[in-house]
């Protein structure tokens, strides 16, 4: 069974940063794409980023770029999340979703669907 | 970017009735990149349409996804009790965007 499981959120002053991980089990991780969804209070769903299966390709949301830093150890099994100079709006649910494949396009990775998604975790920016 | 549009906000039916669900985009969805996801209270959003029209694995055939372009339909053919969630559209035929979502909820 796929399974996804967040650790690392909690309450941090505005400029302040955390790191996010995300365990998976159940699967050949190395082979599929990963992202980070997240949901504010009261809000949608936003995407946030993406890597790559190898790990060689990130892309980023606008809202993120220059901020947050995504990363992953297959060898553990281990996604990450670096966000630094975090804002109010940053607050949120955190996800960490397995993408079902790993596409690049001229090297970016392209996000597609995601058939599993973890509980999330909650960080909050205060 | 791509911004999804999804409509009613809420829709409130009785067990065996249908439901509609509407996702419109602010422009045409590459390949009918679009997939539909279930959210209940508490747990993960869960996977049903992808391609705009193709089940995930496990998802019963009540549930039915259609359309092109800019204008895609989420449809659940006799409602349940456990139906009961909020329903976001996907696009990811660009940088993926997410529906704001559909509250269903069975009286």
């Amino acid at each position: 069974e796929v399974q996804l499981l967040e650790s690392g959120g909690g309450l941090v002053q505005p400029g302040g940063s955390l790191r996010l991980a995300c365990a998976a089990s159940g699967y050949t991780f190395s082979t599929y794409a990963m992202s980070w969804v997240r949901q504010a209070p009261g809000k949608g769903l936003e995407w946030v980023s993406a890597i790559s299966g190898p790990g060689g390709s990130t892309r980023y949301a606008d809202s993120v770029k220059g901020r947050f830093t995504m990363s992953r150890d297959n060898s553990k099994n281990m996604l990450y999340l670096q966000m630094n100079s975090l804002r109010d709006e940053d607050t949120a649910v955190y996800y960490c979703a397995k993408d079902t494949q790993s596409l690049t396009f001229g090297g970016v990775i392209v996000p597609y669907y995601f058939d599993c998604w973890g509980q999330g975790t909650l960080v909050t920016v205060s | 970017e791509i911004v999804l549009t999804q409509s009613p906000g809420t829709l409130s039916l009785s067990p065996g009735e249908r439901a509609t669900l509407s996702c419109r985009a602010s422009q045409s969805v590459i390949s009918s990149y679009l997939a539909w996801y279930q959210r209940k209270p508490g747990q993960a959003p869960r996977l049903l349409i992808y391609g705009a029209s193709s089940r995930a694995i496990g998802i019963p055939d009540r549930f039915s996804g259609s359309g092109s372009g800019t204008d895609f339909t989420l449809t659940i053919r006799r409602l349940e009790p456990e139906d009961s969630a909020v329903y976001y559209c996907q696009q990811y035929g660009s940088s993926p965007t997410f529906g704001g979502g559909t509250k269903v909820e069975i009286k």
